[in-house]
């Protein structure tokens, strides 16, 4: 399978624990693009890498949550000291090309559950 | 920034008829407007996109409209079918080359 892959697909903490995902893009795509995605609504942008380098960081996202993408490959999104509200779908989607107006792929998600 | 609004938020249609979904955007700089259809528990999948720089676009049954100068762009789907039940989601590019989303709209066919 060539496509947007996320680990794990669900994940249960609870309050106050950390929790790490983890998103492989399709191969040799530059842009990877992490999202957030509440029951009802349309995905939220969190940031964004162009190859290894950080971009852009939604100023909705709190100081609790750090990505990184060390090699340009894989991405890791990291939530500290999670919230009740932390609980989503945490999408993950790639791109080729280094404008906005390539298609975004996405992966299946990472569903957390914050108990 | 860039927003998105999307309408209807639900949508009923019949087997074989048409649907319509509406986006608006604020972003005059946008130029690139797709259209991601997720089904229950699935990953939004791209169905069909649009550039600033055409008016329309069709494949098969479905088709996407822009007017640039209202910011609004159209999705519309012909002859549905059951199968076409999801959520219909709409996007377009801000200055910065990202995706703002819009909120969605559930499409239920019936038969």
């Amino acid at each position: 399978d060539t496509g947007v892959s996320q680990d794990p697909r669900h994940k249960i903490t609870k309050r106050g624990q950390n929790v790490t995902f983890r998103c492989d893009p399709i191969s040799e795509h530059n842009r990877l693009y992490w999202y957030r995605q509440t029951l009802g609504q349309g995905p939220e942008f969190l940031t964004y890498f162009q190859n290894e380098a950080q971009l852009e960081k939604s100023r909705l996202l709190s100081d609790r949550f750090s990505a990184e993408r060390p090699k340009g490959s894989f991405s890791t999104l990291e939530i500290q000291r999670t919230e009740q509200g932390d609980s989503a779908m945490y999408l993950c989607a790639s791109s080729s090309g280094t404008s906005g107006t390539d298609t975004q792929y996405f992966g299946p998600g990472t569903r957390l559950t914050v108990l | 920034g860039e927003n998105v609004e999307q309408h209807p938020s639900t949508l009923s249609v019949q087997e074989g008829d048409s649907a319509v979904i509406k986006c608006t955007y604020s972003d005059s700089a946008s130029n690139y407007f797709p259209w991601y259809k997720q089904e229950l528990g699935k990953r939004p999948q791209l169905i069909i996109d649009i550039r600033s720089n055409v008016g329309e676009k069709k494949d098969q049954r479905i088709a996407v409209t822009l007017n640039k100068t209202a910011k609004h762009f159209s999705l519309h789907i012909t002859e549905t079918q059951p199968e076409d039940s999801a959520v219909y989601f709409c996007a377009a590019t801000d200055s910065w080359g990202k995706f703002q989303f819009g909120a969605g709209t559930q499409v239920v066919v019936t038969p």
